[in-house]
């Protein structure tokens, strides 16, 4: 049974601080990693994607990876209340169909 | 790029009938959708993948015979939840497998009254 696994939470941190979630996985063989933000009330969103060792940017946000640890990170930099959410990691499980393995999701609060 | 809908967006029915939901691959064609279902405070559950011209695969625990996918096309797939009762109350939520992952929809929140 592949598993992801996140804490909960909830995560409180100030505005402008960073925000660290936390996400690790079961299955060794796996090889691609996303992050997706949800919202009260409504879907998930893509927010990030990445595939091998290391860290990837986009804008405040930066995904890191360490297979070697079966360890998945999100930072969030410059916390905003807008960013007060449930973030969700997530392991494709390896088929051709971008099956996904979710974890429960870490819920984020901003403070302002 | 990568944008999913999903049609009606809300819907209220009455005990016993049945309701059908789309979910359709704007800009993409997708061989593979995803149908989940979401009860307040819970984790996403995934209940069936969709594969265009063949039958679903269901997850356990999830039964075919009430809930029916068609994936007709590359770019819609439909949910009919039959005889739905108060229970199925619920928000399901489609997506689309695209180049990179899965690309959601806006979800549909079913309320059986």
């Amino acid at each position: 049974q592949k598993e992801v696994e996140q804490n909960s939470g909830p995560l409180s941190v100030p505005e402008g601080a960073i925000a660290s979630l936390n996400c690790t996985y079961s299955d060794r063989v796996s090889q691609s990693f996303f992050w997706y933000r949800q919202y009260s009330g409504k879907s998930p969103e893509l927010i990030m994607s990445i595939y091998s060792n290391g860290d990837k940017e986009d804008g405040r946000f930066t995904a890191q990876l360490n297979k070697a640890s079966q360890y998945v990170s999100l930072l969030i930099r410059d916390s905003q209340p807008s960013d007060s959410a449930t973030y969700l990691c997530a392991v494709n499980d390896g088929g051709a169909t971008n099956k996904l393995i979710f974890g429960t999701g870490t819920l984020l609060a901003v403070q302002p | 790029g990568a944008v999913v809908s999903q049609h009606p967006s809300w819907v209220i029915c009455k005990s016993g009938t049945s309701v059908k939901i789309e979910c359709r691959s704007l800009d993409f064609q997708a061989t593979t959708m995803f149908w989940y279902r979401q009860f307040p405070k819970q984790s996403l559950m995934l209940m069936a993948t969709s594969n265009e011209g063949s039958k679903a695969t269901y997850e356990q625990g999830v039964e075919k015979d009430k809930f029916l996918i068609n994936h007709a096309s590359l770019t819609l797939s439909t949910l009919t939840v039959t005889s739905a009762h108060p229970e199925d109350s619920s928000f399901y939520i489609c997506s689309a497998s695209g180049l990179e992952t899965q690309y959601f929809g806006p979800g549909t929140r079913l309320l059986v009254l």
